[in-house]
């Protein structure tokens, strides 16, 4: 089945820097990556999508990029802010199930000011 | 809409003892996902429901765990015997349409605690 790696777990930077997150997926035929948020105490939300027929797409301060051929795809977010502080998850649409979400492990970000 | 609603919200319990884990989808949605989430392993995916029906279950760890969904509105997650192993977060989404068609949307899960 799919399966998705997720580097790194945690991340720590200062206030109005830049953060990148990593994930590398295995099912060339995945065609779909979101990203979610989860705040403490509550369930991920997703903050931004990217499909495979598409590179990069940006969303204000966040951006995401896709590199189908070496089945990776990155969260990148500018300017960083204390409320971004949380876990993020990527994921990977699982065509053998065909409409299932395949998780990473996640990445605890801290922003201190 | 109230989003998706999981009940209870924590779960304490004795190993040997059964658990049953509830969720309501958001109106209208024709998807449903399990999810566990624990720090070794991050969000598996369990089971997921198409129009009620089951449609992949390959995610459940073994046969103490079971999921029904017996109408539109309403899902259950039962383990029975619980174990230690089982402690965990347990997530509910829904979806409009496959993922990757829409948004999953998740309830705010369920803290199980197995002692």
């Amino acid at each position: 089945g799919e399966n998705v790696e997720q580097h790194p777990s945690t991340l720590s930077v200062q206030e109005g820097d830049s953060a990148v997150i990593k994930c590398t997926y295995s099912d060339s035929a995945s065609n779909y990556f979101p990203w979610y948020k989860q705040e403490l105490g509550k369930g991920p939300q997703l903050i931004i999508d990217i499909r495979s027929n598409v590179g990069e797409k940006k969303d204000q301060r966040i951006a995401v990029t896709l590199n189908k051929t070496a089945k990776h795809f990155s969260l990148h977010i500018t300017e960083t802010q204390p409320e971004d502080s949380a876990v993020y998850f990527c994921a990977a649409r699982w065509t053998q199930a065909g409409t299932a979400l395949i998780f990473g492990k996640g990445t605890t970000l801290s922003v201190s000011s | 809409d109230a989003g998706v609603i999981q009940s209870p919200r924590h779960e304490v319990t004795e190993m040997g003892q059964e658990v049953t884990l509830r969720c309501k989808p958001i109106s209208g949605h024709d998807y449903l996902f399990w999810y566990r989430q624990t720090m070794m392993r991050g969000l598996e995916l369990l089971i997921y429901f198409n129009n009620n029906v089951p449609i992949d279950d390959s995610g459940m760890p073994e046969d103490r765990f079971s999921a029904k969904m017996p109408n539109a509105s309403f899902s259950t997650l039962k383990i029975q015997p619980s174990e230690p192993r089982d402690s965990a977060v347990y997530f509910c989404a829904s979806s409009l349409r496959p993922a990757g068609d829409t948004e999953a949307f998740f309830g705010q899960g369920t803290r199980l605690t197995v002692v």
